[in-house]
This record gives C-alpha cells, structure tokens and sequence, in this order.
C-alpha cells in the first residue's frame, strides 16, 4: 500500500514571497503518477500540478513548479512570487500507473498568504 | 467546462437516519469516487465506481453504500447515520485511461454533514 506524508500541517509567508510544501511518498512501484491539489477555503478542490514519475524533468506550471526525488521519494511544490489567492489547503497525491486510478491523499498543508 | 455537482452544500441529520449525498458529473466520466475530507486525516477513499453498476470499496467503505445506476450520477449512502459520519464528504470524476496515462480527477464543492 502507499502512503503520503505531509509533515507541514500549516504554513504561512508574506504575499510574494517564495515558499516550498514538502511531500514524502513510499512506494514500491516503479512508475507512478504525483499530484498537487489546491482547495481554497468554501471553494473546490483543483489540480495545480502533476508529475509522471518516468520524467525525469521538474514540472512546471507558471510561478508552481515542483522538486520531484524519486529516489528519495520526495515531491515538494514551490510557489514563487506568491500571492494572496493561493492562500488554501494543498494536498499531496499518489496514483499508481496501471489499472488503480485511486487516489492517495496526504494530510495537507494549510497556507496563508500574508499581505 | 468540466463539472462535478453535489447535491447540497450543507446536511445537518439526526443519528439514525438514512441519508443520501448526490454527485452528478457532465463529463461523460467513467469514474466516480466518494472521499471523505477531516482535519489532520486528509481525503480517504469510501467507495469509487468505474462503469455503471459497477463499484469497488476504498480504504473505509464501512457504514456506507453507494448506486451507481446512471454514468452520470453517483450516490453515497448512509444507511443509519451516526455523529462520527459527521464530516465534510467530497466527489470526485474522471476519464479512464485504461491503457495508461494521467487520469486526472475533478472535484465537486462538497457536502459537510452534520449528524446530531
């Protein structure tokens, strides 16, 4: 079975400000998909980035970009130049490649942009 | 635009009650997913669907049911409500990718349930 771990509960950082959530993940697959959500407050869940685990390369999606380690089964997302709408709830996610669309959450981390 | 409705946003019950949550998706989606959403625990998998009529159970399907009788609409069932089923419960879609690829799931607003 897999498990994400999130080990960052709450965070906060000043409007444009950088700042990394980190995400641990055990697996044993060897290909496999990881995801960032975003839930804004009173809002819906929304997918902000995803990695396919056979590219090496970082994904990128405007100011989020992520640090994908796969050997050391580490994702963290980075948000440069934050900004007061990001302030939300982030889950990580794991899926497996083949057959198992399920998803595995990690707890969240819930961060506040401050003006 | 893709979009996962849920029936209602908010659902106070008494303890006991039988009670139905509706997710709708316009997407032609052959997946649906009922999580559930607490503080500390993230989302948890109760049950998901992938095809009509068709369901499997998640990580804690106990105290739930669910109906998939139409591609488009996926219920969750609490057949007797009891107060640690209050929470907030989210639905999700998305496209089967069956021979592989990224499969992204997309999101209702959610329904928080509180049972008295």
């Amino acid at each position: 079975a897999q498990t994400v771990t999130q080990s960052q509960p709450e965070m906060s950082v000043q409007e444009a400000e950088t700042v990394t959530l980190s995400c641990t993940y055990d697996t044993s697959e060897n290909n496999y998909y990881l995801f960032w959500y975003k839930q804004p407050p009173s809002r819906q869940m929304i997918l902000v980035i995803r990695q396919e685990a056979y590219k090496q390369q970082n994904a990128t999606e405007n100011r989020f970009s992520v640090n994908f380690q796969k050997a050391a089964k580490s994702f963290s997302l980075k948000i440069s130049d934050s900004q007061l709408g990001d302030t939300a709830m982030y889950f990580c996610a794991f899926m497996k490649h083949f057959g198992n669309e399920k998803l595995t959450f990690g707890t969240g981390t819930r961060l506040t942009i401050i003006p | 635009d893709v979009k996962v409705t849920q029936s209602s946003r908010y659902l106070v019950k008494r303890t006991g009650e039988k009670v139905f949550l509706e997710c709708v998706q316009d997407m032609d989606h052959e997946n649906m997913f009922w999580y559930r959403q607490d503080p500390g625990l993230g989302l948890r998998l109760i049950y998901f669907s992938y095809d009509v009529k068709m369901k499997e159970k998640g990580d804690i399907p106990e105290g739930y049911s669910v109906s998939r009788e139409k591609k488009e609409r996926f219920s969750l069932i609490l057949e007797s409500a009891s107060t640690n089923q209050t929470s907030m419960y989210l639905c999700a879609s998305s496209l089967s990718t069956r021979t592989g690829g990224v499969d992204i799931q997309y999101f209702g607003a959610g329904t928080r349930l509180s049972v008295l």
